[in-house]
């Protein structure tokens, strides 16, 4: 198993500014996820964070949009840049642990943009 | 292009009755299937998972779901709801071949009458 923290929780952001999101996990793990949950909405895959690479985006998601670090197999942050009140969604980052087809969810930043 | 669908956005039941929330699937490669719970303001639950073996699993909190391949289906089940199962419950396929992202279907409501 592995257990996941994000930094923030939540947050009110003003349109036009940008906003990172970090994600623990408390082991190493080489496969991380970033999804987002809009309002009233199912989760859609953003973006899988690799270690020692660039980010491989999901149709509808770019890089200037979205960028994402991943410094070490423990860590990543996904920024969400120039925002607008269609970015508010809940972002959770997820872990595949090694020799698993189990993902592991944290709790989720809820992202409100006025 | 894979998919899910739950074909109910939301179902209401009876405390005690039985409960059986639909997913069908379509997926270019042999699945891993997932149930997942989120309450209100609360992040993503493993209810269960199947990978391989036994079609008929079983999960937390007194949920089993069935792998039945000639339908593409994984249909959650449980034999008497409890009040405190009311959420939104979400059907997820990922595989390797697909680098272990998840498809999520867009939810299930799930309201339980006292």
């Amino acid at each position: 198993s592995a257990v996941i923290s994000q930094k923030p929780s939540r947050d009110i952001c003003q349109r036009g500014t940008s906003l990172t999101i970090q994600c623990q996990v408390d082991s190493q793990v080489t496969m991380m996820f970033w999804y987002r949950q809009q309002p009233g909405q199912s989760l859609t895959l953003i973006a899988t964070a690799n270690q020692g690479s660039e980010a491989t985006y999901e149709s509808g998601f770019v890089i200037d949009k979205f960028p994402i670090s991943r410094p070490n197999l423990t860590f990543s942050t996904l920024t969400v840049s120039n925002m607008s009140p269609e970015d508010s969604s809940i972002y959770l980052c997820s872990v595949l642990p090694p020799s698993s087809y189990e993902q592991y969810f944290g709790p989720g930043t809820r992202l409100t943009v006025t | 292009a894979q998919s899910v669908t739950q074909p109910d956005i939301h179902i209401t039941v009876s405390e005690g009755a039985s409960l059986e929330l639909r997913c069908n699937y379509s997926y270019g490669a042999t699945p891993y299937l997932f149930w997942y719970v989120q309450s209100p303001g609360q992040g993503l639950q493993l209810l269960l998972k199947y990978f391989s073996g036994d079609t008929l699993v079983q999960g937390i909190k007194g949920f089993e779901a069935e792998f039945k391949r000639s339908q593409s289906s994984f249909n959650l089940r449980k034999p008497s709801v409890h009040w405190s199962d009311a959420a939104e419950y979400f059907c997820a396929v990922g595989a390797r071949e697909y680098g272990n992202k998840l498809v999520f279907g867009a939810g299930t409501i799930l309201r339980v009458k006292s």
